[in-house]
């Protein structure tokens, strides 16, 4: 059974950076065809994509936001980092870390997040 | 970087309705298309991958087709449950984009 948690902090100044950690149990991120990612949603909006690391450590960000992000591995933990520096009052969102997987269909191989953690509300105020 | 819409963005729906949301991508995409369900207070949850291979333990009421730029989710027969915001992502190319979303609720 695959289960992912966010933790981190609730409440970040603006300019502070933000670190999010992903504890995640029931897979490997060393095993071929996995990637953990990380998706927020301000309050009553849409999913963004941020960041994403795949099992041979090849790790792809949102073109807007990635000279902010960093995302990393710690396989013997079982966690995947996210960090975001100059966090600003419009980054108030929940933030999402997710079981990537590489699935088939025909010829293809498809990539889709599976499994989700429950998320974690991050407030950026003063 | 890819763009996608979805319409409607709000649809009211009763019981037992068919109900189809369309998803457009701003360029060819082939079928590199997922859908999510997600409910108030809760974690999207996986429908649909590669445009119309259903996820596991979904009910066979949800389906998807299309390719290309344009794609569609359809409900066969709306249950309560179903009355959720529905999201399509491409994951076609780094970005991995979602749009913004349809609201189904209770007519």
């Amino acid at each position: 059974q695959i289960t992912l948690k966010e933790s981190g902090p609730t409440l970040v100044k603006p300019t502070q950076t933000l670190t999010l950690t992903c504890t995640f149990s029931g897979f490997s991120l060393s095993t071929s065809g996995v990637g953990v990612g990380w998706i927020r949603q301000p309050p009553g909006k849409a999913l963004e994509w941020l960041a994403l690391i795949y099992w041979d450590d090849d790790k792809r960000y949102s073109p807007s936001l990635k000279s902010r992000l960093t995302i990393t591995k710690d396989t013997s933990k079982n966690q995947v980092v996210l960090t975001m520096t100059n966090m600003d009052p419009v980054d108030t969102a929940t933030y999402y870390c997710a079981h990537f997987l590489r699935g088939y269909s025909g010829y293809e191989d498809h990539w889709y997040f599976d499994l989700w953690g429950r998320g974690t509300l991050v407030t950026v105020s003063s | 970087d890819i763009q996608m819409t979805q319409s409607p963005s709000s649809l009211s729906a009763s019981v037992g309705d068919r109900v189809t949301i369309t998803c457009r991508a701003s360029q060819s995409i082939s079928s590199y298309l997922n859908w999510y369900q997600q409910k108030p207070g809760k974690a999207p949850k996986l429908l649909i991958y590669a445009a119309s291979s259903l996820q596991s333990g979904v009910p066979s009421r949800f389906s998807g087709s299309g390719s290309g730029t344009d794609f569609t989710l359809t409900i066969s027969s709306l249950q309560p449950e179903d009355f959720a915001t529905y999201y399509c992502q491409q994951s076609y190319s780094t970005g991995f984009t979602f749009g913004p979303g349809t609201k189904v609720d209770i007519k």
